[in-house]
């Protein structure tokens, strides 16, 4: 089975910390997706990549970075964290291979920004 | 673009009840379809998918099948459980997406009632 992983369940920081969400996927997957997910907005893919150091914007890039060092990791920097990124944060992972699309979610980053 | 329009929720039903969820779709070309779920605070998990028109997807007993002249990828289950509340996303890959990105559907609440 797939296994995604993020590495806090819940997270509370203070307006103005920078702040590190990381996600680990142990299937050699070439994806890695993040998203925020707020009630009434569904999901929103904030970045995205495609090999190890590779990155692209998705719908919401303002406010966030993104770091993938090795395949199997893949972060999310908040460089100077606010408010209105409270929210819940999911990471994703899916192959390349053809025909094969879904995505691999983790159990998601409960973020609090105070 | 591509775009996945669900039926808004929540929906309440009583155990044991006959469930539908609405999903229509709006791509380009021959899109994959998938279903995810969602339980109370964790990620999204894969739930049922289809990759051409009039397949049937199934597992846990729910289904849905492909209906390209409807554009629509419907989910079913025969008799709901309370185990079963979750939020549901629609959701598709279509050959334009980059990325193999899916586009999401907004989430459909069920609640079950015992």
């Amino acid at each position: 089975d797939v296994k995604v992983t993020q590495s806090s369940r819940y997270l509370v920081k203070r307006t103005g910390e920078k702040v590190f969400l990381e996600c680990v996927q142990d299937m050699d997957h070439e994806n890695m997706f993040w998203y925020r997910q707020d009630p009434g907005l569904g999901l929103r893919l904030i970045y995205f990549s495609y090999d190890v150091k590779m990155k692209e914007k998705g719908d919401i890039p303002e406010g966030y970075s993104v770091s993938r060092e090795k395949k199997e990791r893949f972060s999310l920097i908040l460089e100077s964290a606010s408010t209105n990124q409270t929210s819940m944060y999911l990471c994703a992972s899916s192959s390349m291979g053809a025909g094969v699309y879904e995505q691999y979610f983790g159990p998601g980053t409960r973020l609090t920004v105070t | 673009g591509n775009s996945v329009t669900q039926m808004e929720g929540p929906v309440t039903l009583s155990e044991e009840a006959f469930l539908t969820i609405n999903c229509t779709y709006t791509a380009t070309g021959y899109p994959s379809l998938f279903w995810y779920v969602q339980y109370p605070g964790e990620g999204l998990q894969l739930l049922l998918k289809a990759t051409k028109a009039d397949d049937k997807g199934s597992n846990k007993g729910f289904e849905a099948t492909y209906r390209k002249e409807t554009t629509s990828f419907h989910l079913e289950k025969g008799s709901v459980q309370v185990s079963d509340s979750a939020v549901y996303f629609c959701a598709l890959y279509s050959s334009n997406n980059a990325g193999n990105m899916l586009t999401f559907g907004g989430g459909t609440r069920l609640m079950v009632k015992p």
